[in-house]
């Protein structure tokens, strides 16, 4: 079945510096791939999507490509902020329904 | 309204009761999801309605799980006989189509004690 395997946390950097959460997916067909974010005591809230191969999703300063040929959506963001530190999930919709997905989340935290 | 709605938004059950967890999606969004966040392991899907057609309940993890979507609008999600491992946030989302993603609510964090 469908399934999405993310980088395991908590990872810690200090502002400024460079993400990368990798995130990589098993699906049938064409699913659409999504990052979501969570802020201490929030609920999740869609951060970007990509619905087909090499679409590049972006908010915030965050970017993700879909790469087909590699199965994967990695998270970039250049320049980390401390309001950045959240938890992100990479996730997937498959062509077959309307379900989503979650990897298992991978939580950033950022210093001074 | 402007955004999913949870209701409660905490609620402290003793084992062996059941309970029901309400949801009020976005007005007009056809798709209606419930997920289960418990510490450490991620979202868990448990149910989602579609339309008018049958829910697929496939991520409910026991019997004792249900819900119902009246109208296709407001969802229950009841948790009978709770047991402590039923404690974790329960999280209602809805969504227009496929590829827009979901609006999350802000969760029910139940506690069975």
């Amino acid at each position: 079945g469908d399934s999405v395997t993310q980088m395991e946390g908590p990872v810690t950097l200090s502002e400024e510096a460079c993400l990368t959460i990798n995130c990589t997916y098993t699906a049938t067909g064409y699913p659409s791939l999504f990052w979501y974010v969570q802020y201490p005591g929030e609920g999740l809230q869609l951060l970007l999507k990509a619905t087909k191969a090499d679409d590049k999703g972006s908010n915030k300063g965050f970017e993700a490509t879909y790469r087909k040929e590699t199965t994967s959506f990695h998270l970039e963001k250049g320049s980390v902020q401390v309001s950045d530190s959240a938890v992100y999930f990479c996730a997937l919709n498959s062509n077959s329904g309307y379900a989503l997905n979650f990897g298992k989340g991978t939580s950033l935290l950022v210093t001074p | 309204g402007a955004g999913v709605s949870q209701s409660p938004s905490n609620k402290v059950t003793e084992k062996g009761k059941d309970v029901e967890l309400r949801c009020d999606p976005i007005s007009g969004h056809t798709a209606l999801y419930w997920y289960r966040q418990s510490l450490g392991q991620g979202l868990e899907f448990l149910i989602y309605f579609q339309g008018n057609s049958a829910p697929d309940k496939s991520g409910l993890p026991s019997d004792r799980f249900s819900a119902e979507r009246t109208g296709g609008s407001v969802s229950t999600l009841t948790i009978q006989r709770t047991q402590q491992e039923d404690s974790a946030v329960y999280l209602c989302a809805s969504s227009s189509d496929r590829v827009g993603g979901y609006t999350f609510g802000s969760g029910t964090r139940l506690t069975v004690v």
